[in-house]
């Protein structure tokens, strides 16, 4: 049961342009939306998070836009740079009593050329 | 200096032996986490350790036990190694009140043979 889900397993872009990455999700219950971003031999690098009463979050060149009522969300890099390049999971997050649950998905390698 | 560690980078060991994974975290956080990362490259959580008191066991089987002597150390002992059992495994942290942004070890690669 895959309750987030990216469908693009890549995405190719070329530098300074705009990169959008999406995900979907199927649990009403999420309570934050996060992305990670994940370089080879690396862990997941917690990169920009937003509430689920919220439409938006902006830091940076970073943008995540949340659409409820779509069960979607993504993420806009802008402009991207080629040390973007990495996998991308979108996660969502649950409260489970002291902690947060996370739920990833399978991620989008993101490849921007130079 | 890092701020979550795991020892062993790679693990390779032969089916039915019991192995042990160690994480420490130096961030001051409460809570800390095991996520399995499969073949398939799904990456999903397994434990969650509050204060050393377990929060989260995602149907993991019992052969797996996870083990806080203090609030910044996590380890995780796997009995009776299956080859089923060869992934990327990461440990985690995070503060209270932020528990969704969580910051992640390197990742301990396990192979049973």
């Amino acid at each position: 049961d895959q309750q987030v889900k990216q469908n693009s397993p890549s995405l190719s872009v070329q530098e300074g342009r705009i990169s959008i990455l999406n995900c979907d999700y199927t649990n009403s219950m999420f309570d934050y939306f996060l992305w990670y971003k994940k370089y080879p031999a690396e862990g997941p690098t917690f990169l920009i998070s937003i509430s689920s009463i919220k439409d938006k979050n902006e830091d940076g060149r970073f943008t995540v836009f949340l659409n409820k009522s779509a069960k979607h969300l993504s993420l806009h890099i802008v402009p991207s740079q080629p040390g973007d390049s990495a996998v991308y999971f979108c996660a969502a997050s649950v409260r489970r009593g002291g902690s947060e649950k996370l739920v990833f998905g399978k991620g989008t390698k993101l490849t921007v050329n130079p | 200096d890092t701020a979550v560690s795991q020892t062993p980078k790679y693990l390779v060991t032969q089916m039915g032996n019991d192995k042990s994974i160690k994480c420490e975290q130096n961030l001051g956080h409460d809570t800390m986490y095991w996520y399995k990362q499969d073949s398939k490259k799904f990456l999903k959580i397994m434990f969650s350790y509050n204060n050393k008191e377990l929060i989260i066991n995602e149907t993991v089987p019992n052969r797996f036990s996870p083990k806080s002597p203090d609030k910044a150390h996590l380890n995780l002992h796997i009995n009776s190694l299956e080859l089923g059992d060869s992934a990327v495994y990461f440990c985690a942290s995070s503060q209270a009140g932020r528990d969704y942004e969580q910051y992640f070890g390197p990742g301990t690669r396990l192979t049973v043979t």
